[in-house]
């Protein structure tokens, strides 16, 4: 099994809708982060927690907000989605070392389409 | 913010042949990440390289840190090679705690 899991793996929704991207992870990692990928583009960071009382806003938060249910679960939602929001998802997770932030995993993707 | 560079944007290689991507990056970091991103989309984990050399098979990864720039080797390459693949780092301060992601390099790979 797949140490990020982020649920559903596809989905299409209509305008207006609301929908939630979820995302647990195995790795026992506290930081856990959602990024957005438009086609042709790198990603781009949409919220981060570092641990279940620490929510922070990325660079492209507006139109999204999240919930950290546990250390092992971040959920994604779009409260009244709109077709710019068509684009994959990806949550990842990272440990804290005296470096600072550790390698990130990645989940496998939610791909959505916004009609 | 940080920029991050990738070259070539586009490459393309006959199966068995050896190259170089390059990234550059303009400020101080403490974290760099190598990703394969495959045709399905799924980010695969190359190297957490912040500086020196590492190796895993035909794939090896070069970071000089106080010159900003990593390196990407492949040798031998496989169609199962292609895909895109982002360079990411991560500011040393400042920098909001984000990956930022290069626009990353197209390698297509032919038999």
């Amino acid at each position: 099994d797949a140490d990020v899991t982020q649920t559903p793996r596809n989905r299409i929704t209509k305008t207006g809708k609301r929908i939630m991207l979820e995302c647990s992870q195995t790795k026992g990692h506290d930081r856990m982060y959602w990024y957005r990928q438009d086609p042709g583009l790198g990603l781009q960071l949409i919220y981060y927690s570092f641990d279940v009382k620490d929510i922070n806003k990325g660079e492209i938060s507006d139109g999204y907000s999240v919930s950290r249910q546990a250390q092992a679960k971040f959920s994604l939602s779009l409260e009244s989605a709109i077709p710019n929001q068509t684009a994959l998802y990806f949550c990842a997770t990272s440990d804290f070392g005296t470096g600072g932030d550790t390698e990130a995993f990645f989940g496998q993707g939610t791909r959505l389409t916004v009609v | 913010g940080i920029q991050v560079e990738q070259s070539p944007p586009d490459l393309i290689l006959q199966e068995g042949a050896n190259s170089t991507l390059r990234c550059n990056f303009s400020d101080s970091v403490n974290n760099l990440q190598w990703f394969h991103q495959n045709p399905w989309g799924q980010l695969i984990n190359l190297f957490y390289i912040p500086s020196g050399t590492k190796q895993n098979g035909r794939l090896s990864a070069t970071t000089v840190a106080t010159e900003r720039y990593s390196l990407l080797y492949i040798s031998s390459s496989q169609t199962t090679d292609s895909g895109v693949y982002f360079c990411a780092v991560r500011r040393l301060t400042g920098g909001g705690n984000k990956l930022t992601f290069g626009t990353g390099t197209q390698l297509k790979v032919e038999l």
